[in-house]
């Protein structure tokens, strides 16, 4: 069975603090993806980044950057110098593969990040 | 064209009425699909369809009917709601490549659109 968690149900920084939200997923699948999407308050779900499970390099993107650890089953994301529009619900979610085609999400209960000034 | 784009955005339906939410895509991805997302709570996977075909349904009420038309086109059909299905809808849809075993299979992308809120009232 596919779990994802995200320990962290609300983290609180100031403007321009470095803020690590964490994700550890269980899975059986030799091959699967992991994700990251910002829920804004709007509500539309906002890819950040996926990574395969073959791939074990970190990736920087702006302020953004991941760390994803086979070894420990974690896939953690850090946000630099955050700012007041990072303020969001970061979902960390996991892939299975359908055998009628398809893939499922299998997401994390998600952590609030509120960024105040 | 990366988007996914749902209709409507906002809903509000009696427990007797009908009605249809529509989702639609352009990239060309082969399979399509259906969240419910509860309020605090993640999305949870309603139904799958793979090249037009139904994949998946994940034991969800006979009230809720998914229909896809086409490629491109996606639609959840609604009757006899609950109060508790007042949800946001999402639709996804996402490119792959290979079988469905494990280790043969790459995803190209997974899009949500932004959601119908629905209201059952």
């Amino acid at each position: 069975a596919q779990k994802v968690t995200q320990a962290q149900t609300e983290i609180s920084v100031v403007e321009k603090e470095d803020v690590t939200l964490d994700c550890v997923y269980e899975t059986r699948d030799t091959t699967y993806y992991l994700f990251w999407y910002k829920q804004p308050p709007s509500g539309e779900l906002v890819f950040l980044i996926r990574r395969n499970s073959f791939d074990e390099q970190n990736e920087i993107s702006g302020r953004y950057s991941w760390n994803f650890q086979k070894s420990t089953s974690s896939f953690n994301f850090t946000i630099t110098a955050s700012q007041v529009v990072d303020s969001a619900v970061y979902f960390c979610a996991l892939s299975h593969i359908l055998t009628g085609g398809g893939n499922k999400l299998t997401f994390g209960t998600g952590t609030q990040l509120k960024v105040e000034l | 064209d990366t988007e996914v784009t749902q209709t409507p955005k906002h809903l509000v339906m009696g427990m007797t009425n009908k009605k249809s939410l529509k989702c639609e895509q352009h990239m060309g991805h082969r399979a399509m699909y259906w969240y419910k997302q509860k309020a605090k709570k993640p999305p949870e996977l309603m139904f799958v369809y793979s090249y037009e075909k139904l994949s998946i349904n994940e034991s969800v009420p006979s009230r809720f009917s998914p229909e896809c038309p086409n490629s491109s086109l996606l639609n959840l059909h609604l009757h006899a709601l609950q109060p508790e299905d007042s949800a946001l809808y999402l639709c996804a849809s996402s490119q792959y490549q290979g079988t469905g075993v494990s280790g043969t299979t790459k995803i190209y992308g997974y899009t949500f659109g932004s959601g119908t809120r629905l209201t059952v009232v």
